[in-house]
């Protein structure tokens, strides 16, 4: 049971490339989040998926989409990368109250 | 005014003290409410959840809630170097179609000195 595991840990990108981070569950959840967490910001709600199939915005939506392929799995994606997206992503289950985070991924945008 | 809202610190107390974290937020209707804990480069972990009006007590951390005031607080009783790390407070909204959706503060940063 590895909870929810990110893929990469780490990225570096040159302004206007694309690329989707990766997030997958095994806990059954049947929502799921990404966040960014910008220094002195706390942790700032970008997408959210109720349910399968389903996906919504959150606070800061600008530059991403995502898509929630299955029960398990939920992307993001930056399709033009600003370096005002460098930041630390985090995908989180919710299992009744409790969300459950992921490792993270470190972004850099150059 | 930001919803939710934390003194960022950070807050340096001695092992075996008293921590005590506060924590605002501005929609009143908010009915959930959270502290996680988050360790220098890693994810956050939940620590306590509280409902209701009141105090919640687990293991040596203490919630409180005082909806009137629109006021969260953790108390860390014998606060150990270990308890060093950043404690975001984090609220659902109200609202039938929240999801679950959480707004968090910005975070204290709580160092425990020996």
């Amino acid at each position: 049971n590895a909870g929810v595991t990110q893929t990469p840990k780490f990225q570096v990108l040159k302004t206007g490339q694309s690329m989707t981070l990766q997030c997958a569950q095994d806990m059954n959840h049947n929502s799921m989040y990404w966040y960014r967490q910008d220094p002195g910001m706390g942790l700032r709600l970008i997408y959210y998926s109720a349910s399968e199939g389903t996906t919504d915005k959150g606070e800061v939506p600008n530059g991403y989409n995502v898509s929630r392929l299955n029960k398990r799995e939920f992307s993001l994606r930056l399709e033009s990368a600003a370096p005002s997206q460098t930041s630390v992503y985090f995908c989180a289950g919710r299992q009744g109250e409790t969300q459950y985070f992921g490792p993270g991924t470190r972004l850099l945008v150059l | 005014q930001k919803e939710v809202e934390q003194n960022s610190g950070p807050l340096s107390v001695p092992e075996g003290a008293i921590a005590s974290l506060n924590c605002t937020y501005s929609d009143r209707g908010s009915q959930s409410f959270f502290w996680y804990r988050q360790y220098s480069g890693k994810s956050p972990e939940l620590i306590m959840s509280i409902y209701s009006n009141g105090d919640k007590e687990d293991g040596r951390f203490t919630a409180q809630l005082n909806k009137a005031s629109q006021y969260v607080s953790l108390l860390i009783r014998d606060s150990q170097p270990s308890d060093s790390a950043t404690y975001l407070c984090a609220v659902v909204n109200a609202g039938g179609t929240s999801y679950g959706k959480l707004t968090f503060g910005q975070g204290t940063i709580l160092t425990v000195h020996p």
